[in-house]
């Protein structure tokens, strides 16, 4: 079975400084892992995906991920904050061989201080 | 995502009425799904439809109904049955194919709902 765990509920930053939201994924098969991320009363925005290309994926906004199979790890970076990232960012697993289902993570809310 | 539609904003619901949110899309995506999010809890699957006239149940499709009589439209139904129906609704799509789990789904703007 397939599941998500985002290790932090909520993060604080400064502007400027680097940005880590952590995710670790269970998965049965090899897996496909997205990070959207979710602006107050709106809906969810793709980040970035990993589909067994490379290992370290580039998304939009300056931000990355990389993919650690022995460590079952997809952590999110980005080298500086800005103000506009303060968000709910989530890490998400495809379900297998369900098509397009989704495993959601609890969510990480980033906070950037000025 | 500017091809999904979800409508109303906000909904508000009296005591023992049903209400119905709307979801339409113009991606010709196959596959729709209906998530609720509540705070500290991330999205959960309430229904999901892979193909026009053909659903299934998420896992809390307890207090909800569906239906997929057109490929562009997946109206979700809250019943007097759901209790706790206070909630933010997402709709979602997903266009790469019955088993391709290697495309994102793309989602809408969400309804709010909440009880009067």
């Amino acid at each position: 079975a397939q599941s998500v765990t985002q290790l932090d509920s909520h993060v604080s930053v400064s502007e400027g400084t680097p940005v880590l939201l952590r995710c670790n994924y269970s998965s049965s098969y090899s897996p496909s892992l997205f990070w959207y991320v979710q602006h107050p009363n709106k809906g969810l925005q793709l980040l970035l995906k990993y589909t067994s290309a490379a290992t370290l994926v580039k998304g939009i906004n300056g931000f990355e991920a990389e993919f650690k199979k022995s460590e079952t790890s997809f952590h999110l970076t980005k080298p500086s904050a800005h103000m506009s990232d303060a968000a709910e960012y989530f890490c998400v697993v495809s379900a297998g061989n369900q098509g397009g289902k989704l495993i959601f993570g609890q969510g990480t809310e980033l906070s950037v201080k000025p | 995502d500017g091809g999904i539609t979800q409508s109303p904003k906000y909904l508000f619901r009296k005591e023992g009425q049903n209400v119905t949110l709307s979801c339409e899309q113009n991606l010709n995506h196959d596959a729709m799904y209906w998530y609720r999010q509540d705070p500290g809890q991330g999205l959960r699957l309430i229904y999901y439809s892979q193909i026009v006239n053909d659903f299934q149940k998420g896992d809390i499709a307890e207090g909800y109904s569906v239906s997929r009589e057109k490929k562009e439209s997946f109206p979700l139904t809250v019943t007097s049955a759901q209790k706790n129906p206070t909630a933010f609704y997402l709709c979602a799509t997903h266009g790469a194919g019955t088993w391709n789990s290697n495309q994102p789904q793309h989602f809408g703007d969400g309804t709010r709902l909440s009880i009067l």
